[in-house]
């Protein structure tokens, strides 16, 4: 079966420093790769998306993401963070296929990151 | 515009007793998702809708879940004679089309809890 692997639960930093949070999936076909993030209260929302070409891809709130094919990795990067950047992370991956079934995202287990001020 | 609602935000039932979660998806979306977010379990995929064809049902954790969507617009998530371990998080997203530019937009959620 198809898994998501995010390897650290929690993560916790000063401001300005960097951040790089692990994304590793099984699934061998291709996939359509999503990084999403869940502000304290909030509802998820869509951080970065990647579908085909450039693999590094950016995404809003100086976020960026690199898909690394042969490591089966997407993992998300950001050069400086701020004391707003504390959420909960969650990769996605989405496997392309042609049927309408199977359109549905697997998570993984999400890492919450910690911004101190 | 607006975005995905659903409604109750919070439920707070006695086990045994069934509930119904409602999702209204962002008007012209064709395909709409259930996911659960509980502690132990993560973000799991429930059940997907896409326009008039069959529904992809392959999350559901049991037959006490179901799922319908009339019209092609607003969902109803049924869970029958609820366990205290059905306490989650259940979440809706619809998406413009099931192919690859298909994004999810996710609402707000409605917390269950099962008592």
């Amino acid at each position: 079966a198809q898994s998501v692997s995010q390897h650290n639960h929690h993560v916790i930093l000063s401001e300005a420093a960097s951040l790089e949070l692990g994304c590793n999936y099984s699934y061998g076909g291709t996939v359509n790769l999503f990084w999403y993030v869940q502000y304290p209260g909030q509802h998820l929302q869509l951080l970065l998306k990647y579908f085909s070409g450039d693999p590094l891809v950016k995404g809003i709130k100086g976020f960026e993401a690199e898909f690394i094919k042969s490591k089966f990795s997407f993992n998300l990067r950001k050069p400086s963070v701020q004391w707003s950047d504390t959420a909960e992370y969650f990769c996605a991956v989405k496997r392309e296929v042609i049927k309408a079934a199977g359109n549905k995202l697997t998570f993984g287990g999400g890492t919450r990151v910690l911004v101190k001020p | 515009g607006a975005g995905v609602s659903q409604s109750p935000s919070n439920k707070v039932t006695e086990k045994g007793k069934d509930v119904e979660l409602r999702c209204d998806p962002i008007s012209g979306h064709t395909a709409l998702y259930w996911y659960r977010q509980s502690l132990g379990q993560g973000l799991e995929f429930l059940i997907y809708f896409q326009g008039n064809s069959a529904p992809d049902k392959s999350g559901l954790p049991s037959d006490r879940f179901s799922a319908e969507r009339t019209g092609g617009s607003v969902s109803t998530l049924t869970i029958q004679r609820t366990q205290q371990e059905d306490s989650a998080v259940y979440l809706c997203a619809s998406s413009p089309t099931s192919g690859r530019q298909g994004e999810q937009y996710f609402g707000p959620g409605t917390r269950l809890t099962v008592t």
